[in-house]
């Protein structure tokens, strides 16, 4: 089983959907929850992290973490032509080199 | 502020050769990670660097990996000789703690 499991998609949406992107994971030891967005032949940017459990929210975006299920998400809203790209979940624990595993990633298409 | 560069963007070798890829992380980060992704799987940890010294390089493939970091400034990564699996785009990531990762735009080695 891998440590992070998440859907690679494609998935597509109108502008102005809500999008909803989730990973679950099995390693118990993970604290620190990332999603990075990637544009094709680009570098990963991250875009949020999270703490241990809890809702983020930055702009049009929110993370949810949910320790108890091992399942994470991130939701945008008002979705905009300029969010299609990959959205990979990344996960840490705490302590050690704190190396980030990470999910295969979303491919998320927004069409005008 | 100049982010994570990577030297080359793309590099094509024949199996057998040498290469080596550069990486200079952002000014006063002393973190620095090797990542590794290959078609159709996730982004996988190879390396910490924390200053100058290997902190963790159990991602490392095998022997014909070495990585270096120069007075804990630029890292090279010196595959030798490359073979056909080590083709796949490998990232530089550098952070200030080891929380937030922040990713130059990877190296795509193909190996022939």
């Amino acid at each position: 089983q891998k440590e992070v499991e998440q859907d690679p998609g494609p998935l597509s949406v109108p502008e102005g959907a809500i999008v909803s992107l989730n990973c679950t994971y099995s390693n118990s030891a993970f604290q620190y929850f990332m999603w990075y967005r990637q544009y094709s032949r680009k570098g990963p940017e991250l875009l949020m992290y999270t703490y241990s459990s809890g809702n983020k929210e930055d702009g049009r975006f929110t993370a949810q973490v949910d320790k108890s299920s091992k399942y994470i998400s991130l939701f945008i809203r008002d979705s905009q032509p300029s969010d299609s790209a990959t959205y990979l979940c990344a996960m840490h624990t705490q302590g050690g080199s704190e190396k980030l595993v990470f999910g295969k990633g979303t491919k998320l298409t927004v069409n005008p | 502020e100049a982010g994570v560069t990577q030297f080359p963007s793309h590099s094509v070798i024949e199996k057998g050769q040498t290469v080596t890829l550069r990486c200079d992380p952002i000014s006063g980060h002393d973190n620095l990670y090797w990542y590794r992704r290959v078609m159709g799987k996730e982004i996988k940890f190879l390396l910490h660097f924390v200053k100058e010294s290997k902190q963790d390089e159990s991602g490392m493939p095998n022997n014909r990996f070495l990585a270096e970091r120069t007075g804990g400034t630029y890292s090279t990564l010196k595959v030798q000789p490359a073979e056909l699996e080590d083709s796949g785009v490998y990232f530089c990531a550098s952070s200030p703690t080891t929380t937030e990762a922040f990713f130059g735009q990877g190296t795509r080695l193909t190996v022939v």
